[in-house]
């Protein structure tokens, strides 16, 4: 079935520590892994992606981790700042079912 | 280029009334998606469009809501005989290929139902 799970549902850190989020999902045939930032008030924006033929991927401050043997890709902020605080939703794409199915969100507070 | 515009922002309606939300996709995007979201929950899929068809309608209540993606214009979901429990926010994505890619959301409009 289409089975997405995020942990934790709630983190919160000091500013300037790391935070790590993790998605697990069902389908050995998904190909496409993005992570969203949701800020309040506003709609989803796309903050990094990784597809099945690369294990990771980094763009300054954070990166993406794919498993897919295990069927798990995890979101690392480094250095956190207040404005990562957001709602964090990772969307892999379910090839066998061609839908994007969106985990229910990890809420990071970063404190100053 | 502008991104994906939604329209109203706050839409306000009585139980029973119809709610008209529209969406205007990312220029030469032709893939639109909508998507609902309760307060402090996630987003769940409604409907996928392509122009002029409906590719997977599996996340829409099979009354009272429609949507349609015409040649011309924006796309549009409706709901029609609103109750209080569609009080939520819409929100519309756009993605210029297939499912497998990057969705630029839109702002979303949020129903209030009285």
């Amino acid at each position: 079935g289409e089975n997405v799970e995020q942990h934790p549902s709630t983190l919160s850190v000091q500013e300037g520590d790391s935070a790590v989020i993790k998605c697990t999902y069902s389908d050995s045939a998904s190909n496409y892994f993005p992570w969203y930032k949701q800020e309040l008030g506003k709609g989803p924006q796309l903050i990094i992606d990784i597809r099945s033929n690369v294990g990771e991927k980094k763009d300054q401050r954070i990166a993406v981790t794919l498993n897919k043997t295990a069927k798990h890709f995890s979101l690392h902020i480094t250095e956190t700042q207040p404005e990562d605080s957001a709602v964090y939703f990772c969307a892999p794409h379910y090839t066998s079912y061609d839908k994007v199915i969106f985990g229910p969100g990890t809420s990071l507070s970063v404190i100053p | 280029n502008a991104g994906v515009m939604q329209n109203p922002r706050h839409l306000v309606r009585r139980r029973g009334q119809e709610a008209r939300l529209r969406c205007s996709p990312m220029k030469g995007h032709s893939h639109v998606y909508w998507y609902r979201q309760l307060p402090e929950e996630g987003l769940k899929f409604m409907v996928y469009l392509q122009k002029e068809n409906i590719i997977d309608e599996s996340g829409m209540p099979k009354e009272r809501f429609s949507a349609e993606f015409p040649k011309e214009g924006p796309s549009i979901l409706r709901i029609q005989q609103v109750v209080r429990g569609d009080s939520a926010a819409y929100f519309c994505a756009s993605s210029p290929r297939a499912r497998e890619d990057e969705q630029f959301f839109g702002p979303g409009t949020r129903l209030t139902v009285l």
